[in-house]
C-alpha cells in the first residue's frame, strides 16, 4: 500500500503545549499534504510541501519533509482547544496513476 | 464556508431506495471528486471528473452512479445500497485534475443505509 501512515493514532495534550504528528510513506512522492478535519465536517487543507522542499511554515504550523526517510512531521506550536481535530497526511505519489493517498488520521485532543 | 456545498448533510435510506447526493462548487475549479470516508479507514477515492468527463472510476460498485452535468455540479446517484455503504461521502474540487494543488472539500453527506 502506498498510503501514508500517521503516528501516533491519538494524541492528548494541554493547551499551550506543542503537538507533533508524524507521517511515513513507502514510495516516492511529488508532494505531501496535511489536512485537518473537525468532527462532522469536511477536510480542510493546511500545508502542501513538495518533494524538493524540506520545511514550510504557516502561522503556528510547521511541516518538515525528509524524503530520504520517507517521512514528514506536522508541528503545531502553542496549541489551543480549537486545534482539537483529526489530522491527515496525504501523499501524491509519482507514476502514471497519480492518486492522492490518505492515511487513517491522528486524533488530537487539546485540553483547556 | 468552504466554497464546496454538499446536500443533504444527512441521509437515511433503505436498501431498496433511490436517492442522490449533490455537490456544488463556487471556486471555478475544473476537477471534482467523490470520496468515501468510513470509520477507522483511510479516505477512499471513488470517482474523478475533469471538465465534466469522468477520468477515474476506482472499482466502485455499479449501485453508485456519478453524474457531472457541468464543471460546477456533481451528483452521486444511489440505488439498492448495502448497510456497509453507510459512511460519510465527501465531495472535493481542485483547479485542475491532479494533486499538485490542494483539494477543497465540502462538509460531506452522512449516509446511513438501513
Amino acid at each position: 500500500s502506498q498510503q501514508g501512515e500517521e503516528d501516533p493514532q491519538a494524541l492528548s495534550i494541554q493547551e499551550g503545549e506543542n503537538a507533533t504528528m508524524n507521517c511515513s510513506y513507502k514510495t516516492s512522492i511529488n508532494n505531501l499534504q496535511w489536512y485537518r478535519q473537525n468532527s462532522g465536517r469536511g477536510l480542510v487543507h493546511l500545508i502542501l510541501i513538495r518533494s524538493n522542499e524540506r520545511e514550510k511554515h504557516s502561522g503556528r504550523l510547521r511541516v518538515t519533509l525528509d524524503t530520504s526517510k520517507k517521512s514528514s512531521s506536522l508541528l503545531i506550536t502553542a496549541s489551543r482547544a480549537a486545534d482539537t481535530a483529526s489530522y491527515f497526511c496525504a501523499t501524491d505519489h509519482t507514476g502514471a496513476n497519480s492518486k492522492l493517498t490518505f492515511g487513517k488520521g491522528i486524533t488530537l485532543s487539546v485540553r483547556p | 464556508e468552504t466554497g464546496v456545498t454538499q446536500t443533504p448533510r444527512h441521509l437515511v435510506m433503505g436498501m431498496t431506495n433511490k436517492k442522490s447526493l449533490k455537490c456544488e462548487q463556487h471556486l471555478g475549479h475544473n476537477a471534482m471528486y467523490w470520496y468515501k470516508q468510513s470509520a477507522k479507514k483511510p479516505l477512499e477515492l471513488m470517482f474523478v471528473y475533469s471538465l465534466e468527463e469522468r477520468v477515474e472510476n476506482n472499482s466502485v460498485p455499479s449501485r453508485f452512479s456519478p453524474e457531472c452535468p457541468n464543471s460546477s455540479h456533481l451528483f452521486l446517484h444511489l440505488h439498492t445500497l448495502q448497510p456497509e455503504d453507510s459512511a460519510l461521502y465527501l465531495c472535493a474540487s481542485s483547479p485542475h485534475r491532479g494533486y499538485n494543488s490542494p483539494l477543497h472539500f465540502g462538509n460531506g453527506t452522512r449516509l446511513t443505509v438501513t
